[in-house]
């Protein structure tokens, strides 16, 4: 069965303090990973879009990953403005147009 | 250049009331979409469209509707409301390049409650 999994469901670091967040997928015929950005309230805001593995992209203290069965995003010394709920989401062939979403990694980043 | 704008923000109903959330975007896109949101679940698909007059199912689609008679619009129904609708719903749209492959952006959200 297909699956978007994140890790871990919470994580609160202090200002400064560099971690990474996981995105696990098992999807047939991987078209891209995207990850994604929510302040509460308000809509999810695009960060990156990933299509093969060994692929990076970074901005400012943010840098994606992906492998075969994972993508990570990697924190480098964040602020308490970082401070979101990160979620990744897949594209594959068995989904046409459509994208499936994990649930979400809630990130508190305490100055 | 607004992007994806979503009326009305927030409401309540009553359950067995009927509504309709609109959805415009003004960024041309073919595909648009109708997800919703609830602690725990992530998001997920109502309904989508990949082209003016288009619409087809997704994931949770039982007691929707969508219609896209315009490009740039996507209504989602709800035709008898039940406290179970009652969630975050976010309208969004997508377009396609061989350069840059797919990308989503999202409204800001419609925050429904069905008492």
């Amino acid at each position: 069965e297909d699956q978007v999994t994140q890790s871990p469901e919470a994580l609160r670091l202090q200002e400064g303090e560099s971690s990474s967040l996981n995105c696990s997928y098992t999807v047939s015929g991987l078209r891209g990973l995207f990850w994604y950005r929510q302040d509460p309230g308000k809509g999810p805001e695009f960060l990156f879009t990933l299509y093969s593995a060994g692929e990076e992209k970074e901005k400012e203290r943010l840098k994606a990953t992906l492998t075969k069965k994972e993508s990570f995003l990697h924190i480098t010394a964040p602020k308490p403005e970082d401070s979101a709920t990160y979620l990744c989401a897949v594209q594959a062939d068995n989904y046409g147009q459509n994208f499936v979403f994990g649930p979400g990694t809630r990130l508190s980043v305490l100055p | 250049n607004a992007g994806v704008t979503q009326t009305p923000k927030f409401r309540v109903l009553k359950t067995g009331q009927s509504m309709t959330l609109l959805c415009a975007q003004d960024m041309n896109h073919e595909y648009m979409y109708w997800y919703r949101q609830d602690p725990g679940m992530g998001l997920r698909l109502i309904h989508y469209s990949v082209g003016e007059g288009t619409t087809a199912k997704g994931e949770v689609p039982d007691g929707y509707n969508v219609s896209r008679l315009k490009k740039q619009n996507f209504l989602l129904g709800l035709e008898s409301a039940a406290p179970s609708q009652t969630s975050v719903y976010f309208c969004a749209s997508s377009y396609f390049t061989r350069r840059s492959g797919n990308t989503i952006y999202f409204g800001e959200g419609s925050w429904l409650t069905v008492v």
